[in-house]
């Protein structure tokens, strides 16, 4: 059984560029949550979403955004990439809004 | 504001010693409080969580709300315990947002 599976595991983006990370929950769940986990540092809450809608959202500017897919899958997108962007983005699904959060790998974003 | 404290980044004790984790948190609410693992080269995975008051490979938490505190035990540490173990808050927001500490890296000798 696989669990949360996130793509891709490592990129290297350029300042000012736009990224898209892909996500894809455990099957049967329905919400997934982004983190970001900037190193030295636990995992800070960007987004939920829950039935394809904005559930909740962090401390994080516009640009960056989510969005969740009718097959529960779901992209983070961030544009304008700043050196500071540079993290490790976790992945987690959950089969409803408050249940047990199921991590993936994450993917290790580096800017340049 | 919602806040985890961890004030540790390292702990090391020796194989058979007592281990205790210490978590400090602020939320005027009513959190919910976790404790979640990392093993080396491993996905980030929930260790236990105040509601359930279970024990998981012989750790406990309890909440303390005069103390505002929810520490990690285990009497006697085994090796295989060292990992990076995060403290957590989920608040009554209505939706999972999960308030992560720092960290601890627990490192357990022979």
């Amino acid at each position: 059984d696989a669990g949360v599976t996130q793509s891709p595991t490592h990129l290297i983006k350029t300042r000012g560029q736009h990224v898209t990370l892909r996500c894809s929950p455990i099957s049967g769940h329905k919400s997934v949550s982004w983190y970001q986990q900037v190193l030295g540092q636990g995992p800070q809450f960007i987004f939920q979403y829950y039935e394809k809608e904005e559930r909740g959202r962090g401390n994080f500017p516009d640009r960056f955004s989510a969005r969740q897919f009718p097959n529960y899958s779901s992209e983070l997108n961030v544009n304008a990439l700043l050196l500071g962007d540079s993290a490790l983005y976790l992945c987690a699904s959950s089969f409803s809004m408050n249940t047990e959060a199921f991590f993936g790998q994450g993917t290790r974003l580096t800017v340049v | 504001a919602q806040r985890v404290t961890q004030p540790e980044k390292l702990l090391s004790v020796f194989k058979g010693a007592p281990v205790e984790l210490k978590c400090n948190y602020s939320y005027s609410g009513s959190p919910e409080l976790f404790w979640y693992v990392q093993y080396s080269r491993q996905r980030l995975q929930l260790l236990l969580r105040h509601i359930s008051r279970e024990s998981i490979k012989g750790f406990t938490a309890d909440l303390n709300k005069g103390e505002t505190s929810f520490h990690l035990k285990k009497p006697f540490a085994q090796e295989e315990d060292s990992a990076m173990y995060y403290c957590a808050l989920s608040g009554d927001t209505g939706f999972q947002k999960l308030v992560f500490g720092t960290g601890t890296r627990l490192l357990v000798s022979p």
